[in-house]
């Protein structure tokens, strides 16, 4: 198994545009999560979806930020317009089905995404 | 919600030395707590885990201890090597619940050689 694929794995944009993330989550897992970590404020959780439907966008900074999960094996998080201060490592993760056999609890990251906006 | 507090946040020993690092989590249902490791640029790592029916756990040169109690749990690093070198995430969730984990802040690790 790959892991979970994350793209772009870096990216610079500059303040106003629209930054769109990418996740593939590893192939039988049905939890999705969507983190970011900087510096001051750690490892955030931004959303997560379960079966691809979002149970949870509280973390969700602002309007400015959407997060999609069209089907399984596809997420996305959208800002739109970024500001210099959303520049941060941007981490995607799943967890495995009950049905899996394994430790539901256990998160596999991704590689990230950088993220700057200047 | 669960509020999970870890120290300390910077943590520098010699090569050899033993390392310890400690967390507090608020949430009497929580009843599982993993650590995640992440090297410099790298992706946070699952290292070692631990459920609420074991007190201690070890894994070679690591080991984690709870103390359901006390409400805090701690990893501990044996004959420690610069590999070892990263930051050392805890965290609680609740099996059976959302097993959605509440992250400490983490401690960065440094072992001089």
């Amino acid at each position: 198994d790959a892991g979970v694929i994350q793209s772009p794995r870096h990216e610079v944009t500059e303040m106003g545009q629209e930054v769109t993330l990418r996740c593939k989550p590893i192939s039988g897992h049905d939890y999705l999560f969507w983190y970011r970590q900087t510096m001051m404020r750690g490892l955030e959780l931004l959303i997560y979806f379960n079966n691809n439907v979002p149970i949870d966008d509280s973390g969700m900074p602002e309007d400015r930020f959407s997060a999609k999960m069209p089907n399984a094996s596809f997420s996305t998080l959208k800002i739109q317009p970024s500001e210099p201060r959303d520049s941060a490592v941007y981490f995607c993760a799943s967890s495995p089905s009950l049905l899996s056999g394994r430790a539901r609890e256990t998160q596999y990251f991704g590689p990230g995404t950088r993220l700057l906006v200047l | 919600g669960e509020n999970v507090e870890q120290h300390p946040s910077t943590l520098s020993v010699q090569e050899g030395d033993s390392a310890v690092i400690k967390c507090t989590y608020s949430d009497s249902a929580s009843n599982y707590f993993p650590w995640y490791k992440q090297e410099l640029g790298k992706r946070p790592q699952l290292i070692i885990d631990i459920r609420s029916n074991v007190g201690e756990k070890k894994d070679q040169r690591i080991a984690v201890t709870l103390n359901k109690t006390a409400k805090h749990f701690s990893l501990h690093i044996t004959e420690t090597q610069p590999e070892d070198s990263a930051v050392y995430f805890c965290a609680a969730s609740t099996s059976g619940g959302s097993y959605i984990p509440t992250f400490g802040r983490g401690t960065s690790l440094i072992v001089h050689p």
